[in-house]
């Protein structure tokens, strides 16, 4: 399996511009979360998907911030404006609910953002 | 709500030497924990979990954790390191049961094994 999929892994931009993130999960996973990564706050939740809806967007930081998932395969987090203060390492997971067991969590290798 | 607090963000050890990361957790309801483990320039991945029964947890590369709910701890332990251990270890909880898969983060301790 491939794992998680980002891109892209790096992604330079400036001020005002708008920044698209895209994410695909594992396949068979039914839900997806998108977190932010910062030094000062740590990993913090930003959205989460479950069967492609969003179930729990209390974490996004503002209106500049949308997320979406059109399909089970794929996801997007949309700034628009960026901002410098938005400058983190994004990450998508990915897990299969349901059942009887507990299942983890399983990351992808993250989407670094600078805004200049 | 859940919070968790990783109480040293930095720990440098010495190659085999033992090592203890130190994770609390606050909640008003039960919960599973975790630790995950970072590794330069790279997403988290799963190291252990409690869920239930036996409070001690193992990793498959020598990491034990010990649920504690007296003292709301989930400290990590490994009696001797290695250098490939160096990386950022995160503490997280989720509340048990049901479906939800929210994940509340600590915010890391980096371990350095030096030589």
């Amino acid at each position: 399996d491939a794992g998680v999929i980002q891109s892209p892994r790096h992604e330079v931009t400036e001020m005002g511009q708008e920044v698209t993130l895209r994410c695909k999960p594992i396949s068979g996973h039914n839900s997806l979360f998108w977190y932010r990564q910062t030094m000062m706050r740590g990993l913090e939740l930003l959205i989460y998907f479950n069967n492609n809806v969003p179930i729990d967007d209390s974490g996004m930081p503002e209106d500049r911030f949308s997320a979406k998932m059109p399909n089970a395969s794929f996801s997007t987090l949309k700034i628009q404006p960026s901002e410098p203060r938005d400058s983190a390492v994004y990450f998508c997971a990915s897990i299969r609910t349901g059942g009887s067991s507990y299942n983890e969590q399983f990351f992808g290798p993250g989407t670094r953002l600078t805004v200049l | 709500a859940q919070s968790v607090t990783q109480l040293d963000s930095q720990v440098p050890v010495f190659e085999e030497a033992p090592v203890e990361l130190r994770c609390n957790y606050s909640s008003s309801v039960s919960v599973y924990l975790f630790w995950y483990v970072q590794y330069p320039n790279q997403g988290l991945q799963l190291l252990l979990k409690y869920l239930s029964g036996s409070t001690l947890v193992e990793s498959i590369n020598g990491f034990e954790a010990e649920f504690n709910k007296s003292q709301t701890s989930f400290h990590l332990r490994k009696p001797s390191v290695h250098i490939s251990d160096t990386a950022e270890y995160f503490c997280a909880v989720s509340k048990s049961g049901g479906s939800n898969y929210k994940l509340t983060f600590g915010k890391g301790t980096l371990l350095t094994v030096n030589p």
